[in-house]
């Protein structure tokens, strides 16, 4: 299973772009890249998933590229709401045997 | 509302009793797993089921079981409770994106 790699944590003010990239230099050829958020005393919550390239939802963005060994999530003119830890998984979706990493505690500012 | 319902939300047990956390699932989701998220630390993976056969198992002993029962729904039983076993347990159940998550429960051990 892929170990990922992310900041520990970021600091970002309302209304900026947010982006957090995380490394994955093992990943494995039916590997999907996803990404999920987490509050306080809260499950995760699914953010985003790619494999390649660049992929788009009404909430943010996920940007691959070639080589896949990193991936890069971002997070349009963030709120206040937006202060969370953000997860970056590497797995096989059709096992769903993922490994969290420690995630990224982003913090937004007013 | 996430689909995948823990109960319960908060448990206090006493060293060594055991313990039953029950998750209910979206129906259809043939996969559950199961995840210990202790404080300020990323979900850990402890098992996961398909069709109610236990079909991959991280770093954690026996005495943390499951079973999942036909209705989607599924257990985890732990034994001979440890003050480390204190965490938000974590129920996932598997779509096509990946995980839904329920909001967990909170388990301490004193």
């Amino acid at each position: 299973l892929a170990k990922t790699t992310q900041p520990i944590s970021m600091d970002s003010y309302e209304g900026q772009e947010v982006n957090i990239t995380c490394s994955h230099n093992n990943i494995a050829t039916n590997d999907y890249i996803t990404w999920y958020q987490q509050f306080p005393s809260q499950g995760p919550r699914f953010i985003i998933q790619g494999y390649k390239t660049k992929v788009t939802n009404e909430v943010a963005s996920l940007f691959i590229p070639a080589d896949r060994k990193s991936s890069t999530l971002s997070l349009p003119r963030v709120s206040l709401s937006d202060t969370a830890v953000y997860y970056c998984l590497v797995g096989d979706v059709r096992t769903y045997k993922y490994i969290f990493g420690t995630g990224t505690r982003l913090k937004v500012l007013a | 509302e996430t689909g995948v319902t823990q109960s319960p939300t908060h448990l206090i047990k006493t060293r060594g009793q055991q313990v039953t956390l029950r998750c209910s699932s979206q129906s259809g989701h043939n996969t559950v797993s199961w995840y210990q998220q202790a404080l300020g630390q990323g979900p850990q993976f402890i098992f996961q089921y398909y069709r109610e056969e236990e079909n991959g198992r991280g770093n954690f002993p026996p005495r943390f079981s499951g079973l999942q029962f036909p209705n989607y729904s599924s257990e985890l039983n732990v034994n001979a409770l440890e003050l480390d076993d204190s965490a938000l347990y974590l129920c996932a159940s598997g779509g096509y994106y990946g995980y839904t998550f329920g909001s967990g429960t909170r388990l301490t051990v004193v």
